[in-house]
């Protein structure tokens, strides 16, 4: 099974902040890396998909990037909406999996 | 809009069984793979399996190979997880997604809101 480990596992930032979060694979997947947001008692919602697509609907504060092993998204001027926890999920390969988790809170 | 609605979460004794359901609306079910996802409390998402969409191929997460079976009613626009042998770690709210395919990627576009398993004595 494809290992997603994210970094950091928290982050603590002020509107306005630019904040970006890491994901590393266990071994290269191209480009079949997707980000998600949620928000406590939510379901998860898409935000990037291929790694630097960015989903219908979603602001361009956010930019993913990245292939590999190593990808990123950033968010270029934090907002309060933003609070919440990021997971990145590959599809190279069956299991699907998830990185941990990324919570992004009010410093 | 697109609607995915779980139900048949619940209290269950270790050992027990349960089959939750996922009603879906407002796009082309019958086109899409679909997937159950789970999240144990203040815990990480964890992708459990899919269904392909006519539900001929399935794909199963070892954690639930096995116990869980997944299966699909287009013409009801349906998805199920029969869950059986349920331990403790099984708590968890538990997500149905779509399963959406764009060339090359897929990604899980449409979620439902969850559905809250509890497995106690």
């Amino acid at each position: 099974d494809i290992q997603m480990t994210q970094s950091p596992s928290s982050l603590s930032a002020s509107v306005g902040d630019r904040v970006t979060i890491t994901c590393r694979a266990s071994q290269s997947i191209s480009t079949y890396l997707n980000w998600y947001q949620q928000k406590p008692g939510t379901a998860p919602k898409l935000l990037i998909y291929a790694a630097s697509s960015l989903q219908s609907g979603v602001p361009s504060r956010f930019t993913g990037s990245g292939s590999g092993t190593d990808f990123t998204v950033t968010i270029s001027s934090l907002q309060p909406e933003d609070f919440a926890t990021y997971y990145c999920q590959q599809s190279y390969s069956t299991p699907r999996t998830f990185g941990q988790g990324t919570k992004v809170d009010i410093k | 809009q697109v609607q995915l609605v779980e139900s048949g979460g619940g209290l269950v004794k270790p050992g027990g069984s349960l089959r939750l359901s996922c009603a879906a609306s407002g796009f082309r079910f019958s086109d899409y793979y679909m997937s159950w996802i789970r999240q144990a409390p203040g815990k990480g998402l964890e992708w459990l399996s899919y269904i392909s969409s006519s539900a001929s191929t399935k794909y199963y997460a070892d954690s639930v190979k096995g116990r869980f079976t997944i299966s699909r009613d287009n013409a009801k626009n349906s998805l199920y997880l029969q869950m059986n042998s349920l331990r403790a770690e099984d708590t968890a709210v538990y997500y149905c997604a779509s399963d959406t395919y764009s060339n090359p990627i897929y990604y899980f576009e449409y979620w439902g809101q969850g559905t809250l398993v509890t497995v106690s004595s």
